[in-house]
This record gives structure tokens, sequence and C-alpha cells, in this order.
């Protein structure tokens, strides 16, 4: 059975600080690894990664993945309060033809100002 | 640029009652999803859709069926609803199903 796991399940910081929120995964057939940010409504996607070693950065928010220890990192950098969301680290796997998004159970990140 | 569309937006349902979620996409995607999300659960697949004519279970399917109507439309039934399945779902579809997701706004759902 297919396996992610977000880790910390909450997090609450300062406008200001740096956060890191970590994503290991268990699966067969890895295709890439997707990383969201929900808000009230649906997810908004921020980053597909592929590839290990290489870093996606998108203003203050960067990630890596590293597919030999088999999990990815996203950092967001002087946080503010719009920050404040759950982000979620999916899967995309393969069975045959068929492609599969397994979800961890995301991380609640609340920023004070 | 509609995107993914469900409706209804919310629905509170009586234990044994039946309802059915619509989703429709206009951006001629192939693949096809519908999630529910609980609070500390993420979102867990139902069903997908993987082409127009195909359907699959994926890790909850209990409880649901489904119908992909054509290539734009993929219904998620509940026959019996039951406590248990309140939840928000989420239909989503992608062109290849390795990239670019793209959600629905969401339903939720009430069964009381």
């Amino acid at each position: 059975e297919d396996k992610v796991v977000q880790s910390p399940l909450s997090l609450v910081v300062h406008e200001g600080d740096t956060v890191t929120l970590n994503c290991s995964y268990e699966v067969t057939n890895f295709r890439s690894l997707l990383w969201y940010k929900q808000e009230k409504k649906a997810p908004t996607f921020l980053f597909m990664l592929t590839s290990s070693g290489i870093e996606k950065k998108s203003g203050r928010l960067s990630s890596i993945l590293d597919k030999k220890e088999l999990f990815s990192i996203l950092n967001i950098t002087a946080t503010q309060t719009g920050d404040s969301a759950i982000y979620l680290c999916a899967v995309v796997t393969s069975s045959g033809s068929a492609r599969q998004l397994t979800f961890g159970s995301g991380t609640q990140l609340t920023v004070l100002p | 640029n509609a995107g993914v569309t469900q409706t209804p937006k919310f629905q509170v349902l009586k234990t044994g009652q039946s309802m059915t979620l619509q989703c429709a996409q206009d951006m001629n995607h192939n693949s096809m999803y519908w999630y529910r999300q609980d609070p500390g659960m993420g979102l867990r697949l139902i069903y997908y859709s993987a082409s127009e004519g195909t359907t699959d279970k994926g890790e909850v399917p209990n409880g649901y069926n489904v119908s992909r109507l054509n290539k734009r439309e993929f219904s998620l039934r509940l026959e019996s609803a039951a406590p248990s399945q309140t939840s928000v779902y989420f239909c989503a579809s992608s062109l290849t199903g390795t990239r670019g997701y793209t959600f629905g706004s969401g339903t939720r759902l009430t069964v009381v």
C-alpha cells in the first residue's frame, strides 16, 4: 500500500520566520511528487518534482526531492500571514497506463502577525 | 476559464438518502478523480477514471459508485448515505495523470 507521511502535522510561527515542511513516501512506481497549498477551498498547485537534487523555487517558497532517501522538503522563508494554509504533499504513481495521486495528511501552518 | 466545476457546493442528507455529485471539466483532460477530505486525513482517493470509458477503485470506494458520462463529466453517487460519509468531496482532472492536476472547489456533504 502506498504511503505518504507529512510532518509536522501542525506548526505555528511568527511573521518573518523560516519554516521547513517534510514529506516522506513509500510507494511503488513513483512518477513525481507534488506540493499543494490549500486555504479555504481547493488545493492549488505549487511544485512538481521528478528528479533528485533539483531545487524548485517560486518567490519565498522552494522545494527539493531526494529520491534515494524518499523524501521532499518545502521551505518557506520570511513567512507572511498569507502563508497560513494546509500544505499537502502528494505522490503520483503508475499502475499500467493509469496514474494515481496519493496525498499525505497535510501540515497546517499558522503564521501569526 | 471554468476549469473543474462541482455541484452542489453544500448538501445535507438524511441517513439512507441517495444523491449524485456532479463534476465537469472543460480542459479536455483525460483523467478524472474523486477524493474525500476529512480532518487530519489529507485527501483520499475514492474512484478515478484514467480515460473515457474506464473507472477504477481508489483507496476508499465502499459506499460509492461513479459514472464517466463522457470525457467532460465524472459523477459520484451515494446510494444510501451514512454519517461516515460526511466529508468534503473534491473532483480533480489531469491531462496525463502525471502532472497538472486541477481541483474543483469542493462539495461539503453532511449526513445526519
